[in-house]
């Protein structure tokens, strides 16, 4: 059974930093190109940042990219975001996704919850 | 960026009756002969969870109350016959460029 489990949420100051761990398991994990993916309390879903299979090539939207990194570690099957210079705006559930070969999301974890505010 | 248009943004629909959502592309999403267009379904409280794939592929699961069809840049999802359990907030998305983008969502509630 594919299973995602994120941590590392919470409350954090504005223009301070926060690092999401997502574990994965019940799949071969360096198989897959993996996705975070946000929703901001009660409004829609918006891509955060995506990474190949082997972490070598990443991608972000303009709204993080210079502050957020996404990387992984296959030996660990794990998923990590890095999160600097955090806004208001950033204020959202934050979901690990396993993203397939057409780019869509099959599996999602249960979403971590980060707040930003002072 | 591809922009999403989804309409309508809620939808009221008798339990038995036919729900079709809409979620319009502002260029192509397809690559090598497959449309990459995908549909999710997030129910109150939960987290979301993939539909259709692919513009008309049901993922793993999936009722075949669920459809997906296209028509130029325009994409649809259709659930008929509605049940109870499909209360819930539908999505769109395209897979074919960065940055990735969702439709705004449509909330489908019963009448």
């Amino acid at each position: 059974e594919v299973q995602l489990v994120e941590s590392g949420g919470g409350l954090v100051q504005p223009g301070r930093s926060l690092k999401l761990s997502c574990v994965a398991s019940g799949f071969t994990f360096n198989n897959y190109w993996m996705t975070w993916i946000r929703q901001a309390p009660g409004k829609g879903l918006e891509w955060v940042a995506s990474i190949t299979n082997t972490g070598g090539s990443t991608y972000y939207p303009d709204s993080v990219k210079g502050r957020f990194t996404i990387s992984r570690d296959n030996a660990k099957s794990t998923l990590y975001l890095q999160m600097n210079s955090l806004r208001s705006e950033d204020t959202a559930t934050y979901y690990c996704t396993r993203e397939e070969l057409t780019h869509y999301f099959d599996y999602w974890g249960q979403g971590v919850m980060v707040t930003v505010s002072s | 960026n591809i922009v999403l248009t989804q309409s309508p943004a809620s939808l009221a629909v008798i339990l038995g009756q036919k729900a079709t959502i809409s979620c319009t592309a502002s260029e192509s999403v397809n690559k090598f002969g497959i449309n990459l267009m995908h549909w999710y379904q997030q129910k109150p409280g939960q987290l979301p969870k993939i539909l259709i794939y692919n513009e008309f592929s049901r993922a793993p699961g999936i009722p075949a109350r669920f459809s997906g069809d296209e028509a130029e840049l325009n994409f649809t999802l259709t659930i008929e016959p509605v049940e109870a359990d499909d209360v819930a907030t539908y999505y769109c998305q395209q897979g074919l460029t960065f940055p990735y983008t969702f439709g705004a969502g449509t909330k489908l509630e019963l009448k």
